[in-house]
């Protein structure tokens, strides 16, 4: 059974604080994504990665940045944390063709 | 306007009943679509999945998709309370590819005893 975990469920930073979010998953999947989740807005993508060291912007990277070092391994950057950025972070996998993406359980972060 | 429009809800039903939850989209790209179940505190699973028009069932859960009218449907029936989720759909214009997705903002459903 695929597992994607995210390191933390809550967070709280204040503005302007540097944030990382991280993401793992089990199953050699080649391709991460980061969303965040608002109410009324839905599921936004802010960045995806299908290989190592790679990156690509999705709808809304304005504020973000990402890593994947490794494999198995995404991490979701603030570089300087606003209050419009608290939101649910959701980091999901997926491997190649048709496969379905599999979601993390979230991290709630608040920024004050 | 959005691209995927989706009645927030909440959508309050007893135990038992018929469900039916929508969607409503413009771009008439898209021919996959997706329903995803979110759990309170939990991430979105995907419930069903589907190419082009028609239907799917799959147990008590059925997908339907009108193109003509760029609509989209998920009925379930004889519903119980672990129904209880927000449901999101989902659509993209290519398979294989998370990254084109775009989603509903999610109907909240209560299924009461």
């Amino acid at each position: 059974d695929v597992k994607v975990t995210q390191s933390s469920r809550y967070l709280v930073k204040r503005t302007g604080e540097k944030v990382f979010l991280e993401c793992v998953q089990d199953m050699d999947h080649e391709n991460m994504f980061w969303y965040r989740q608002d109410p009324g807005l839905g599921l936004r993508l802010i960045y995806f990665s299908y290989d190592v060291k790679m990156k690509e912007k999705g709808d809304i990277p304005e504020g973000y940045s990402v890593s994947r070092e490794k494999k198995e391994r995404f991490s979701l950057i603030l570089e300087s944390a606003s209050t419009n950025q608290t939101s649910m972070y959701l980091c999901a996998s997926t491997g190649q063709g048709n496969s379905p993406l599999h979601f993390g359980n979230g991290t709630r972060l608040t920024v004050t | 306007q959005k691209e995927v429009e989706q009645d927030p809800g909440p959508l309050s039903v007893p135990e038992g009943a018929i469900v039916s939850l929508n969607c409503t989209y413009s771009n008439s790209a898209f021919q996959y679509f997706m329903w995803y179940r979110q759990y309170s505190r939990k991430g979105p699973e995907l419930l069903m999945y589907t190419y082009s028009s028609g239907n799917k069932e799959d147990g008590r859960f059925t997908a339907q998709v009108d193109k003509s009218s760029k609509y989209i449907s998920l009925f379930i029936r004889d519903s119980q309370p672990s129904d209880s989720a927000t449901y999101l759909c989902a659509m993209s214009p290519l398979t294989g590819t998370a990254s084109k997705l775009t989603f509903g903002t999610g109907t909240r459903l209560q299924v009461t005893l």
